[in-house]
């Protein structure tokens, strides 16, 4: 399985983009790129995912390098309400596709 | 995105007896569904994987027979600690993999936080 680095804490001003990266340098071609973040006591949310070009949707971007070995989810206004541990994942490439889950990044952001 | 709900949100209990919790897709019919745990301060945990009529994979290290999973519709995954004791006290978490999606993507569902006393 592709494991991923992600630093374990960032701070964000509120208003300004939140850049969190992660490390995937182990990812073999088929696999994506998923981004899930969790509230507190809450369940994971969705985000986004790619594969090889760059993502884009209503919350979030994702800007990932060419020989994708990393990765970087950019929130382009970051609010008190993105306060939250981001989860950067590699689809597991056993039969069933988990999901392994690393520590996250926790992003804070600031009045 | 797809929906995934939880039932119930928490659940108080005595040690020794067992829980049930659901697990629904509501809006996406579910071949796979995962069971997931936290603690406090941690990430989540992958217990097991549930298939739609066949019998759950576990990770390695969890108790197969402690925690009996049961996926017998489309829609719906149940996970039961038996037996519980304060040990199993944690929040628990399902997930559904949406078929439609090319990428296979996931979603959660809220949650379980379970307290055995």
């Amino acid at each position: 399985d592709a494991k991923t680095t992600q630093p374990p804490s960032m701070d964000c001003a509120e208003g300004r983009a939140a850049n969190l990266p992660c490390n995937h340098s182990t990812i073999s071609g088929n696999e994506y790129v998923y981004w899930y973040r969790q509230i507190h006591s809450q369940g994971p949310q969705y985000i986004i995912h790619g594969l090889k070009n760059n993502e884009t949707n209503e919350m979030a971007s994702l800007i990932i390098t060419e020989d994708r070995k990393s990765s970087t989810l950019i929130l382009p206004h970051a609010t008190l309400r993105d306060t939250a541990v981001y989860y950067c994942i590699v689809r597991a490439r056993r039969t069933g596709n988990q999901f392994y889950f690393g520590t996250g990044t926790s992003l804070t952001v600031i009045p | 995105g797809a929906v995934v709900s939880q039932h119930p949100s928490w659940v108080i209990c005595k040690s020794g007896t067992s829980v049930k919790i659901e697990c629904r897709s509501l809006d996406f019919q579910a071949t796979t569904m995962f069971w997931y745990r936290q603690f406090p301060k941690q990430s989540l945990m992958l217990m097991a994987t549930s298939n739609e009529g066949s019998k759950a994979t576990y990770e390695q290290g969890v108790e197969k027979d402690k925690f009996l999973i049961n996926h017998a519709s489309l829609t719906l995954s149940t996970l039961t600690v038996t037996s519980a004791h304060p040990e199993d006290s944690s929040f628990y978490i399902c997930s559904a993999r949406d078929p439609a999606s090319p990428a296979e993507t996931q979603y959660f569902g809220p949650g379980t936080r379970l307290l055995v006393l």
